[in-house]
């Protein structure tokens, strides 16, 4: 079967750095994406990454590994305003687009 | 760009009316949109594939009969959930897929909460 893991919830401090991991297990692969969602609110799009290796986008930074099954977001210089789920997506061989449950960051002054 | 509207963004209604909720692309085309339900603090659960010009492809578990979708042009589908129940309060979220950007991104529209009384 097709299966995403990532962590239930995080906490972490404003300011500090934090990585969520994200573990997939799909049938075939054609990228994977993250996405924020807050609180009562659809999801805003983040990253993707296709090619193995580290994405990075401001304080927000995404890697990959293919061989690994394994990707984490990394979140640097919290802000309380990243207090948010963070979903992991993997598009399978026929682009279907595979959710993980979500990890709720809480950020704490 | 890559905007997605929905309309509307709240509704409230009574038990066994029918519910029209309309999703667009704003700035580009999608030859398919998605559509998904969150329940209060669960992930969000596919509901079906919406195709330009042809039929939806319904999740296991998902009504057609109940759940009726239209793609009937490359910037706007519509679900219309049809003699609606309590249990079918939810928040009903759209995306679109932009076939010109990264493969398989989906850019999603604010959503519609359903209340139903």
């Amino acid at each position: 079967g097709q299966n995403i893991d990532q962590p239930t919830e995080m906490t972490a401090t404003e300011g500090a750095i934090v990585q969520i991991n994200c573990t997939y297990q799909t049938s075939g692969f054609n990228g994977l994406f993250w996405y924020q969602q807050h609180a009562g609110e659809a999801p805003t799009f983040l990253s993707y990454n296709v090619l193995d290796g580290l994405e990075e986008k401001g304080r927000f930074s995404s890697f990959l590994s293919r061989s690994k099954g394994y990707s984490y977001l990394l979140l640097k210089e919290l802000q309380m305003k990243d207090s948010a789920s963070y979903l992991c997506a993997v598009t399978d061989s026929n682009y279907q687009l595979i959710w993980g449950a979500g990890t709720k960051l809480i950020i704490k002054p | 760009g890559a905007v997605v509207s929905q309309h509307p963004s709240w509704v409230i209604c009574k038990s066994g009316t029918s519910v029209k909720i309309e999703c667009r692309s704003l700035d580009f085309q999608a030859t398919t949109m998605f559509w998904y339900r969150q329940f209060p603090k669960q992930s969000l659960m596919l509901m079906a594939t919406s195709n330009e010009g042809s039929k939806a492809t319904y999740e296991q578990g998902v009504e057609k009969d109940k759940f009726l979708i239209n793609h009937a042009s490359l910037t706007l589908s519509t679900l219309t959930v049809t003699s609606a129940h309590p249990e079918d309060s939810s928040f009903y979220i759209c995306s679109a897929r932009d076939s010109e950007r990264e493969v398989g991104t989906q850019y999603f529209g604010p959503g519609t909460r359903l209340l139903v009384l």
